[in-house]
């Protein structure tokens, strides 16, 4: 058990830039979430996979926004013309069986300037 | 619907001393709840669970919480608290049918003082 891995750790950009972070899951995980954290705030949910399939996405989720699994393993997430607003904590979490803790990984800081 | 109320920013403890880290939780059905701690830069780690059976859970490093269905609340507890569990701690909750989509509290930080 490697744990879940994110890169980059930290990413900082220009206003308008496209940014993509991925996400390595446990491998034997078939549940990928991604969640959104800002400063002095819990996690929200931004959208969750099982196996290859996007089966949810958060509101909080704008056009913007795109993430995939194309092969059920890894994730990324893509942020288009990115604004202020969006800088945050990109955190990835994997889970295998129903209700089993979900396990994060160190996340993606995001600083948009 | 469901949501989780951490109702203290901030809880200062002498090491040594017991700690207690609040939560209240609201759900349209049969909750299932947990707590995570994270540390500075770093992501969740959880520490225990709720799911259904005995209402005191014992997770990692000592903590345990108790469920209590009528106030609808989760506690998170310690008998004696250390310098190192100093750290921000969620609390949160979901239910059956939500593909384990939790939902957390704003946080508690706990700060442990020699």
């Amino acid at each position: 058990d490697t744990g879940v891995s994110q890169d980059p750790r930290h990413k900082i950009t220009k206003r308008g830039q496209n940014v993509t972070f991925r996400c390595d899951p446990i491998s034997e995980h078939n549940r990928l979430y991604w969640y959104r954290q800002t400063l002095g705030q819990g996690p929200e949910f931004l959208t969750y996979f099982q196996n290859e399939a996007q089966l949810e996405k958060s509101r909080l989720l704008s056009d913007r926004f795109s993430a995939e699994r194309p092969k059920g393993s890894f994730s990324t997430l893509e942020i288009q013309r990115t604004e202020q607003g969006d800088s945050a904590m990109y955190l990835c979490a994997s889970s295998g069986a129903h209700n089993s803790p979900l396990h994060f990984g160190n996340g993606t800081r995001l600083t948009v300037t | 619907a469901q949501s989780v109320a951490q109702p203290e920013d901030q809880v200062n403890v002498a090491e040594g001393n017991p700690l207690t880290v609040k939560c209240t939780y609201s759900v349209s059905g049969n909750p299932y709840l947990f707590w995570y701690v994270q540390y500075p830069n770093r992501g969740l780690q959880f520490l225990l669970k709720y799911i259904t059976g005995d209402n005191l859970v014992k997770g990692s490093y000592g903590f345990e919480a108790e469920f209590n269905k009528s106030q609808t609340s989760f506690h998170l507890k310690k008998p004696s608290a250390l310098v190192s569990d100093s750290a921000l701690y969620f609390c949160a909750v979901t239910y059956t049918g939500t593909a384990s989509k939790l939902t957390f509290g704003t946080g508690t930080r706990l700060q442990v003082t020699l």
